[in-house]
């Protein structure tokens, strides 16, 4: 266990769709990663928060977004689903000093029909 | 240009036997930091072993060592005396520490599939 916890597991959908994807980071940790890992494209970085802030984004589509709560939570929110957008969706977490090695969680994987 | 190149789609390997996962990177930031990361096929990734750019000596982490070839810009991971365990996704990634700060994101390779065989 990683510390970082990451639901639901797995998620079908239908094209068209809305689904909210939620992360729990490492206690200590303030700052959230999240990621998209499908076969064509690889690890793709979507979005970072730092302490309830957006830090850095990345390749997310208008179609998503995300946030991070007072208690360091984070959820990503996909609209508006394609085909496409089916792949394993992680979040990381990192405290923001040292190394800052980030730890992942065991990810979502979204399947959308 | 890619930031991480990883050449290697697959790799195979002996039990017992050490390989060499390679990578390159892609950068003009003097400060940065190498990382990479396993992925077993349960999907979970799993970090091995940190080089940071300005380190002396190569790192290494029980029978992981991180290859750091500053002037070529490469970072291979070895892995002395694999186990069948080892078997999974290998993936390189850099950050660019960005004024010093660590805080930045992760340039991910494609991977590398490491099968170890008995």
């Amino acid at each position: 266990d990683s510390g970082v916890t990451q639901t639901p597991k797995h998620l079908i959908t239908a094209t068209g769709q809305r689904v909210t994807l939620r992360c729990s980071p490492r206690s200590g940790d303030l700052s959230v990663y999240w990621y998209q890992q499908s076969l064509d494209q690889g690890l793709q970085f979507l979005i970072q928060y730092y302490n309830g802030e957006e830090r850095a984004k990345g390749n997310i589509l208008e179609r998503f977004s995300a946030q991070q709560f007072p208690d360091l939570h984070s959820e990503l929110n996909l609209s508006s689903l394609e085909l496409g957008d089916s792949a394993l969706y992680f979040c990381a977490s990192s405290e923001g000093s040292g190394a800052n090695v980030l730890t992942f969680g065991a990810g979502s994987r979204l399947t959308v029909l | 240009a890619q930031k991480i190149t990883q050449t290697q789609p697959g790799m195979f390997v002996q039990e017992k036997e050490a390989v060499t996962l390679d990578c390159t990177y892609d950068t003009s930031d003097p400060s940065y930091g190498l990382f990479w990361y396993k992925q077993p096929s349960s999907g979970e990734m799993i970090f091995l072993i940190y080089q940071g750019s300005y380190d002396q000596q190569n790192a290494t982490e029980g029978r992981y060592s991180l290859n750091f070839q500053k002037a070529r810009k490469s970072a291979n991971l070895v892995i002395s005396a694999s186990q069948l365990g080892d078997s999974a996704m290998y993936f390189c990634a850099m950050r660019e520490l960005d004024r010093g700060s660590t805080l930045g994101r992760l340039y991910f390779g494609r991977g590398t599939q490491l099968t170890v065989w008995p």
